[in-house]
């Protein structure tokens, strides 16, 4: 039962245009969702996030979009630039009937192309 | 700088064998988790610690045990490894009151069972 889903493994972007990463979850407990960028070799590192409150947050070149109603979040990249190849992944998290719940999507490739 | 750091990279080991991984930290953080990373299946809670000595199960214990005997320390066991124990191990580490939020991850130590 994946609870969070990214449903395209791999994406490729020409430099300097915009990068939309998706994301969908089933649960509607998980308040807050989180983006997350893995380099071969490395450990994911934290980009971005957002509150169940909010519909969208910026930071830069990254924007995340939550529509809750669809249970849908999207990652913006805007202008993508060929250091943000990488693999992203979404993750929303929640305090579910007293267990704490973290959960990832499976990732999506993104390549962007010089 | 915050860093996470895992005691191997890489490790092969025999079916049957005790396995210790190890994660240390030096931020400070209360809560570290554990997960494991394959793939088509993102990455997986194993369990986490919010506290020396405590420790709460992910979505997929079985065949791990955890121990946390200091705060900056965080230990994943497998008892008997087998070869489906194969796999990538993420540690990762976050501030108390932020067990919802961005976490910290060290480098991984991809796991061999043979």
């Amino acid at each position: 039962d994946q609870q969070v889903k990214q449903n395209s493994p791999s994406l490729s972007v020409q430099e300097g245009r915009i990068s939309i990463l998706n994301c969908d979850y089933t649960n509607s407990m998980f308040d807050y969702f989180l983006w997350y960028k893995k380099y071969p070799a490395e450990g994911p590192t934290f980009l971005i996030s957002i509150s169940s409150i909010k519909d969208k947050n910026e930071d830069g070149r990254f924007t995340v979009f939550l529509n809750k109603s669809a249970k849908h979040l999207s990652l913006h990249i805007v202008p993508s630039q060929p250091g943000d190849s990488a693999v992203y992944f979404c993750a929303a998290s929640a305090q579910i009937q007293g267990t704490y719940k973290y959960i990832f999507g499976t990732g999506t490739r993104l390549k962007v192309l010089a | 700088d915050v860093k996470v750091t895992q005691s191997s990279r890489y490790l092969v080991k025999r079916t049957g064998e005790k396995v210790f991984l190890e994660c240390v930290q030096d931020m400070d953080h209360e809560n570290m988790f554990w997960y494991r990373q394959d793939p088509g299946l993102g990455l997986r809670l194993i369990y986490f610690s919010y506290d020396v000595k405590m420790k709460e199960k992910g979505d997929i214990p079985e065949g791990y045990s955890v121990s946390r005997e200091k705060k900056e320390r965080f230990s994943l066991i497998l008892e008997s490894a087998s070869t489906n124990q194969t796999s990538m191990y993420l540690c990762a580490s976050s501030t108390a009151g932020r067990i919802h939020y961005e976490q910290y991850f060290g480098p991984g130590t991809r796991l061999t069972v043979t």
